[in-house]
């Protein structure tokens, strides 16, 4: 166990509503990630962390924005939700050697 | 640029028959290499890594992948189905020398094991 906590686990929302997703870690480890799982396409970096405000893009961010005021939090908005945002999301952390460790989820549904 | 590919988006075995889930990368420098399984409605757990020079290397539940690099595979077995590797499994590639720890999934395959 990473100590990875994602919050919330379920989110039901409105099209055009802000969403923010929050990932917890309690290890103080450096760098960390948001990914999208949708069928068919695995698991796509949607922004990472390599510090306390040092972010950067991953391969899927049109629609997303990232903060990290703290170490321990890293959280992902959705500033205006759309149906092609429904998907489940995962926050990860790296340790040495890019092993990284995934929180359990959150399934989001835009409506 | 890195890529995976996982062949078969399905795979299906009797219990007790070997498992195979094949994978190939594509990388520039050496890789690290990785395969996580996803239990129904969990998140990613590490089954094992190639991070080092042995090129066959062990996991959690009996699984083992051989890093193959005149083949760019990383190819993952168990010689003998369970009922509970009913899952979904991920490869992943890494950039050994990179410094953002980022990881390059591959599609997914789902393991179906029939009783």
């Amino acid at each position: 166990d990473a100590g990875i906590t994602q919050s919330p686990r379920h989110k039901v929302t409105e099209t055009g509503t802000p969403v923010t997703l929050r990932c917890h870690q309690t290890e103080n480890h450096r760098y960390m990630y948001w990914y999208r799982q949708d069928p068919g396409h695995g698991l796509r970096l949607i922004h990472y962390s390599y510090g306390v405000k040092d972010t950067d893009k991953g391969e899927v961010s049109d629609g997303y924005s990232v903060s990290r005021s703290k170490t321990e939090d890293f959280l992902l908005t959705l500033e205006s939700a759309t149906s092609s945002q429904t998907s489940v999301y995962f926050c990860a952390i790296s340790e040495p050697q890019n092993i990284q460790y995934f929180g359990a989820g959150t399934r989001l549904s835009v409506l | 640029a890195q890529s995976v590919t996982q062949l078969g988006s399905h795979v299906s075995v009797s219990e007790g028959a070997l498992v195979l889930l094949r994978c190939n990368y594509s990388s520039s420098v050496p890789p690290y290499l990785f395969w996580y399984v996803q239990y129904p409605n969990q998140g990613l757990q590490l089954l094992l890594k190639y991070t080092s020079a042995a090129t066959l290397v062990k996991g959690i539940n009996g699984f083992e992948a051989e890093f193959k690099k005149s083949e760019t595979s990383f190819h993952l077995t168990k010689p003998s189905a369970h009922m509970s590797d009913a899952a979904e499994y991920f490869c992943a590639v890494s950039d050994r020398g990179g410094n953002t720890g980022k990881l390059i999934f591959g599609q997914g395959t789902t393991l179906q094991v029939k009783p």
